[in-house]
């Protein structure tokens, strides 16, 4: 079954724009929660990482928020530019874990 | 510092051949993960190794996929009877912890089957 669920399947938003891409997970033993964008024929790049003992970090453009009670963490893209058109892939992870649970994927088209 | 190297970029393959799918990791790393990208869905991990151990291979199928590290040169993917369903992105990454952080994926190995 989908460890880690994500939406919206593909998002499409106007420069300038907030974009935000939403994922929920079950398994409470999760405690490390990535973000990762891939660009067409390229691998994942870890884009912004966070830890449940905050529920906001920012570098830059990017915001992760999360939401422990609700099992929810969210990606947001402030002032969107063309080139943050790619696919983004929230992941999870557990404490000893060495492997990611990764997010279907959400395909961001960003419109000059 | 050359990234994570895959190779081939993209394998086509017929039906029942042999699929070897190539990673050389980052210098300094010696933990390897392999990872399937199906369309339109994300990465699923498959396994996890370091220098001639397979560490963690939970999420390998049973039968015609095997993997390896050896004490020199890259890890191998190796996928027998290559089947259609076989077909999607594989990616390789490396770490220089044996944690799921910290990972650097490559460009992936497109294979098809027809």
């Amino acid at each position: 079954q989908q460890q880690v669920k994500q939406s919206p399947q593909s998002l499409i938003v106007q420069k300038g724009g907030i974009s935000i891409i939403n994922c929920a997970y079950e398994n409470t033993a999760f405690d490390y929660f990535p973000w990762y964008q891939q660009f067409p024929g390229k691998g994942p790049a870890l884009l912004i990482a966070i830890r449940p003992d905050v529920s906001e970090k920012k570098e830059g453009r990017f915001t992760i928020s999360f939401n422990k009670s609700a099992k929810q963490f969210s990606l947001h893209i402030m002032d969107s530019q063309p080139g943050d058109s790619a696919t983004y892939f929230c992941a999870a992870s557990e404490t000893g874990a060495n492997n990611l649970f990764f997010g279907t994927g959400t395909r961001l088209t960003v419109i000059p | 510092n050359a990234g994570v190297m895959q190779n081939p970029r993209h394998l086509v393959r017929r039906r029942g051949q042999e699929a070897r799918l190539r990673c050389s990791p980052m210098k300094g790393h010696s933990h390897v993960y392999w990872y399937r990208q199906l369309p339109e869905e994300g990465l699923k991990f498959m396994v996890y190794l370091q220098k001639e151990n397979i560490i963690d291979e939970s999420g390998m199928p049973k039968e015609r996929f095997s993997a390896e590290f050896p004490k020199e040169g890259p890890s191998i993917l190796r996928i027998q009877q290559v089947v259609r369903g076989d077909s999607a992105a594989y990616f390789c990454a490396s770490s220089p912890l044996d944690r799921a952080y910290g990972y650097t994926f490559g460009s992936g190995t497109r294979l098809t089957v027809v």
